[in-house]
């Protein structure tokens, strides 16, 4: 069965800090990725996905994400965060038409 | 566009109630979906429509719960009778395509007493 594994689920970061967040997935087919935020109060939005192409793939607010398919991961990273970048992070994998959320990383960064 | 509509924003109800949640999808999107969101649980899937036909109700929690998409511009979700263990903040979401990104809606917020 398909799944999604965040394995970070809270994480505190003091701003200019680096960031990864983790996510696996278990699936063998071709998959469509994302990585969804949700600020405090407001409702999911979409960061980034990778369809297929370049690994790297670049998104808003300077968020970014790598594919490598050998490891069945898809980490969201960014180099320097801010205190507004404190929210829920969320990855999502969709194959064979199953859209799977994992269970989120909440992001607390401290000004 | 407006973006994915739904109403109420907030709902407070007594234990054994009916509440129907409403949603207006994007225009032109084909797929429709209903989360749930509580802390314990995280982000569920309840249900999804792709052309206005369910395609996946498995994350229905059972038969209190059902969802309708009479049309292509409108959904809902009902929940009848409600416990306090449905209190949650309610999601819809659409889509252009079944695999592609989804747009959420700003949610309701229930409210079981």
């Amino acid at each position: 069965a398909q799944s999604v594994s965040q394995h970070n689920h809270h994480v505190i970061l003091s701003e200019a800090a680096s960031l990864e967040l983790g996510c696996n997935y278990s699936y063998g087919g071709t998959v469509n990725l994302f990585w969804y935020v949700q600020y405090p109060g407001q409702h999911l939005q979409l960061l980034l996905k990778y369809f297929s192409g370049d690994p790297l793939v670049k998104g808003i607010k300077g968020f970014e994400a790598e594919f490598i398919k050998s490891k069945f991961s898809f980490n969201l990273r960014k180099p320097s965060v801010q205190w507004s970048d404190t929210a829920e992070y969320f990855c999502a994998v969709i194959g064979t038409y199953k859209y799977i959320f994992g269970t989120g990383t909440r992001l607390k960064v401290l000004a | 566009d407006a973006g994915v509509i739904q109403s109420p924003r907030h709902e407070v109800t007594e234990m054994g109630q009916e509440v129907t949640l409403r949603c207006k999808p994007i225009s032109g999107h084909n797929s429709l979906f209903w989360y749930r969101q509580t802390m314990m649980r995280g982000l569920e899937l309840l249900i999804y429509f792709n052309n206005n036909v369910p395609i996946d109700d498995s994350g229905m929690p059972e038969d209190r719960f059902s969802a309708k998409m009479p049309n292509a511009s409108f959904s809902t979700l009902k929940i009848q009778p409600s416990e306090p263990r449905d209190s949650a903040v309610y999601f819809c979401a659409s889509s252009a395509s079944e695999d592609n990104e989804q747009y959420f809606g700003p949610g309701t917020r229930l409210t079981v007493t």
